[in-house]
């Protein structure tokens, strides 16, 4: 089970932090992602870290502004953002990908989402 | 970066019949490429890996296939529960990207 909270309203030029927290499997052994969904469109990938956290990955729409991070001893994954846009307004959800460190980049399990809106 | 580019971007169909979506990368050759099923106000599901594996739990109706490429995603024999958007992704590289959807509607 993947849950995600952190989302809400925010003004452009803010921050937030989303957290997923991770049940069920062994959160170590795994790379973790966060996609995300504009209102009314399609899917975007974001970010992804691998099972250590010595990898971090990103879209170049949030190079430089999002920050992803993982504590396994916490079993969570973070998604630190900060700089926001208008156009990171989105459902952002978590997944776990079906390997450490995307040797098998797809997604196997996701939450449900939490809504970013970024809007003054 | 690799563009996935899906076609029909959506299609009609009724229940039994069989419908294939396809999508096509704009470089590389790879058989790294994954379906996945939304349905409205849900997260996606992963129905396909590897262009052509099924996921545990999935129906054998649904089947992928193709490499380098070209992709297809096919459902045989349409249940009341398949009408939803379907999305290819490639993981082949970063950053990895999705087809832009295929809505799937009754008929």
């Amino acid at each position: 089970k993947l849950l995600e909270s952190g989302g809400g309203l925010v003004q452009p030029g803010g921050s937030l932090r989303l957290a997923c927290a991770v049940s069920g499997f062994t959160f170590s052994s795994y790379a973790m992602t966060w996609v995300r969904q504009a209102p009314g469109k399609g899917l975007e990938w974001v970010s992804g870290i691998n099972d250590s956290g010595g990898y971090t990955y990103y879209a170049d729409s949030v190079k430089g502004r999002f920050t992803i991070s993982r504590d396994n001893s916490k079993n969570t994954v973070y998604l630190q953002m900060n700089s926001l846009r208008a156009e990171d307004t989105a459902i952002y959800f978590c997944a776990r990908v079906s390997s450490r460190n995307f040797e098998r980049g797809w997604f196997d399990s996701w939450g449900q989402g939490t809504l970013v809106t970024v809007s003054s | 970066d690799i563009q996935m580019t899906q076609s029909p971007s959506s299609v009609s169909a009724a229940v039994g019949d069989s419908v294939t979506i396809t999508c096509r990368a704009s470089q590389g050759r790879t058989s790294w490429v994954a379906w996945y099923q939304q349905k409205p106000g849900k997260a996606p599901k992963l129905l396909i890996y590897a262009a052509s594996n099924l996921e545990s739990g999935v129906p054998s109706r649904f089947s992928g296939s193709g490499a380098g490429t070209d992709f297809t995603l096919t459902i045989s024999s349409l249940q009341p529960e398949d009408f939803a958007t379907y999305y290819c992704q490639q993981a082949k590289s970063f950053p990895l990207t999705f087809g832009q959807g295929t809505r799937l509607e009754i008929k």
